[in-house]
């Protein structure tokens, strides 16, 4: 079967650095996408990744290891906006998404 | 640019009625999707469309229906509402051509059936 797995709540401190796992098993891999969903709003894209290594956008960065089925999203310089639950989203060999259940992140100040 | 929207916001069914959610884009995209959110969960395919006049399931379509007669809208029929379909629903599009079809996201349904 298909699978993604994140934490499901996160604690961090303001101005601090977090990083949030995500570890998958799909069939077929056309990518690996990281979204942030306010509560009671929709998702938005933040990063996508299709090959191994460090993707950087500003204070946000994305790592994808393609061999250990493996991403993380690291969030830089912690502000309270960033509370929100992060999704992480496989792409399948038919372009479809397979989506975990996403981390809660809540930022302390 | 309008994007993606929905209409209605908010609704509470009874059970055993019946509603058409409405999800209109702008974009030209040509993939369209609906998903259902549950609390705690992540987001689960109903239904998809790549084009005009082309639809498929998803990973839970029961008691749900859909029709694609034009590239902009794609509306999402509940027959015979039940408490287990509960949920926020969300609607989605993507232009075949992006990095593996980016998902841009409709702001949302919240039903209730009771």
């Amino acid at each position: 079967g298909q699978n993604i797995d994140q934490p499901t709540e996160m604690t961090a401190t303001e101005g601090a650095i977090v990083q949030i796992n995500c570890t998958y098993q799909t069939s077929g891999f056309n990518g690996l996408f990281w979204y942030q969903q306010h509560a009671g709003e929709a998702p938005t894209f933040l990063s996508y990744n299709v090959l191994d290594g460090l993707e950087e956008k500003g204070r946000f960065s994305s790592f994808l290891s393609r061999s250990k089925g493996y991403s993380y999203l690291l969030l830089k310089e912690l502000q309270m906006k960033d509370s929100a639950s992060y999704l992480c989203a496989v792409s399948d060999s038919n372009y479809q998404l397979i989506w975990g259940a996403g981390t809660k992140l809540i930022i302390k100040p | 640019n309008a994007g993606v929207t929905q209409t209605p916001k908010f609704r509470i069914l009874k059970i055993g009625q019946s509603m058409t959610l409405q999800c209109t884009q702008d974009m030209n995209h040509n993939y369209m999707y609906w998903y259902r959110q549950d609390p705690g969960m992540g987001l689960k395919l109903i239904y998809y469309s790549v084009g005009a006049g082309i639809t498929d399931k998803g990973e839970v379509p029961n008691g749900y229906n859909v029709s694609r007669s034009t590239t902009e809208d794609f509306p999402l029929r509940l027959e015979l509402a039940a408490p287990s379909q509960t949920s926020v629903y969300f609607c989605a599009s993507s232009y075949k051509g992006e990095p593996a079809y980016e998902q841009y996201f409709g702001p949302g349904t919240r039903l209730t059936v009771t």
